[in-house]
């Protein structure tokens, strides 16, 4: 079983919508959840870094974390086809980081 | 110019043959990384550098190598490739932060 699991889409989704892109991990241990974003033929950058459960919202992004059913989200409001990217949760415990596979998002105008 | 610097961008080569992939950067971060990428597999951590005298493996390091020339400077090596290498390799920075990661723009090596 994996550490962290999250599924790969691809997600399409209609300019304007709600997107919720998820992960799930099994190790409690995980403290600190990101969610890194990567464009086509480029590296990933951080999009958002949370540590607690509850919330974090950044401009049309929201960060969600629950530490009890140890899930995390990424919601994107008014979705943009500058948002069609691929979506990497990460989670670190100690030192280390662990990457979910990525989920790929796909906005359609 | 690019923080995170990776060369070569793309990679043909044959199996057996030995490979360098260079990166460097001028964030003036301490931490270094190597990862590959695979579809459905996400990123895999190879090996990382904390300082110019410290070298770790990572989960997958296993006919991989690397050099810290510098601390801007991190190379990884495949002495001699294989088909099951043909991946897509990411240098990282960090600072501080060890979630915080700054990305090249990665280098896709194709071996035959």
């Amino acid at each position: 079983q994996k550490e962290v699991e999250q599924d790969p889409g691809p997600l399409s989704v209609p300019e304007g919508a709600i997107v919720s892109l998820n992960c799930t991990y099994s190790n409690s241990a995980f403290q600190y959840f990101m969610w890194y974003r990567q464009y086509s033929r480029k590296g990933p950058e951080l999009l958002m870094y949370t540590y607690s459960s509850g919330n974090k919202e950044d401009g049309r992004f929201t960060a969600q974390v629950d530490k009890s059913s140890k899930y995390i989200s990424l919601f994107i409001r008014d979705s943009q086809p500058s948002d069609s990217a691929t979506y990497l949760c990460a989670m670190i415990y100690g030192n280390k980081l662990v990457f979910g596979a990525g989920t790929i998002l796909r906005v359609k105008s | 110019d690019a923080d995170v610097t990776q060369t070569p961008r793309n990679r043909i080569t044959k199996t057996g043959k030995r490979i360098m992939l260079e990166c460097s950067q001028t964030k003036g971060h301490d931490r270094m990384y190597w990862y590959r990428q695979d579809p459905g597999l996400g990123l895999r951590l190879i090996y990382y550098s904390f300082d110019v005298k410290d070298i770790n493996k990572g989960e997958i390091s296993d006919g991989y190598s690397v050099s810290r020339q510098a601390q801007a400077k991190f190379s990884l090596s495949l002495e001699s490739a294989i088909p099951n290498q043909t991946a897509l390799y990411f240098c990282a920075t960090a600072g501080v932060s060890t979630g915080e990661l700054f990305f090249g723009e990665g280098s896709r090596l194709t071996v035959l």
